[in-house]
């Protein structure tokens, strides 16, 4: 299964803009990046995925390097509700049997 | 659209008792997951169905776990006997089809 580097924590202040990086040099050429997140004491949350464009949604934007070997997710805004464990998962294909592996994510703190 | 339910949402037992834990996907959702999250880990795959039909159940320790899903709708996952280690939030997530799976609020289970 292809593996993702993250940092394990950042920082960020509320209302800046947030850049996380993803590391994923042995991804294939099937694999879809994910990224989800977990607010404290919840279930992980799907935020966005994509597979070579740069993707945006109501949440986020997904910025993907030409070779894919590394991605980042960025929130716009950083509110104090972004604090939250983010996790960067490679998917294979785009079945729905494809495995989330997560990793430990990178956990974001966001200072008023 | 209600979301993912788990029951009970905490549990204290002791080692050697055994535990079940209730889901309840999303209405219409084929595909459900089970998911075992130790403190500061990321969540780690215990099984995954395909309406009532095991896709994935390698994470497993069949010696002491076992799941079933009723009708392809709700699910049980059961620890006979529990272990020290077992304590953890175990997590139920369940997708319609690509990209997402949407998680429950998790039951966490300490065992003592």
């Amino acid at each position: 299964d292809a593996k993702t580097t993250q940092p394990n924590s950042m920082e960020s202040n509320e209302e800046e803009p947030v850049h996380l990086p993803c590391n994923h040099s042995t991804i294939s050429g099937t694999d879809y990046i994910h990224w989800y997140r977990q607010l404290p004491s919840q279930g992980p949350e799907y935020v966005i995925h994509g597979l070579t464009s740069n993707v945006n949604n109501r949440m986020a934007s997904l910025a993907i390097a030409e070779d894919r070997k590394s991605s980042t997710l960025i929130l716009h805004r950083a509110t104090l509700r972004d604090a939250a464990v983010y996790y960067c998962i490679l998917r294979e294909g785009s079945s729905n049997t494809g495995k989330l592996i997560f990793g430990q994510g990178t956990t974001l703190q966001v200072k008023p | 659209e209600a979301g993912v339910a788990q029951s009970p949402r905490y549990k204290i037992i002791e080692k050697r008792q055994s535990v079940a834990f209730w889901c309840n996907p999303i209405s219409g959702h084929a595909t459900l997951y089970w998911y075992q999250q130790i403190l500061g880990q990321g969540p780690k795959l215990l099984i995954q169905f395909q309406n009532n039909g095991v896709v994935d159940d390698s994470q497993l320790p069949k010696d002491r776990f076992s799941a079933e899903r009723l009708k392809g709708v709700d699910s049980t996952l059961k620890i006979q006997p529990a272990k020290l280690e077992d304590s953890a939030v175990y997590l139920c997530a369940s997708s319609l089809g690509p990209p997402g799976q949407y998680f429950g609020p998790g039951t966490r289970l300490t065992v003592t």
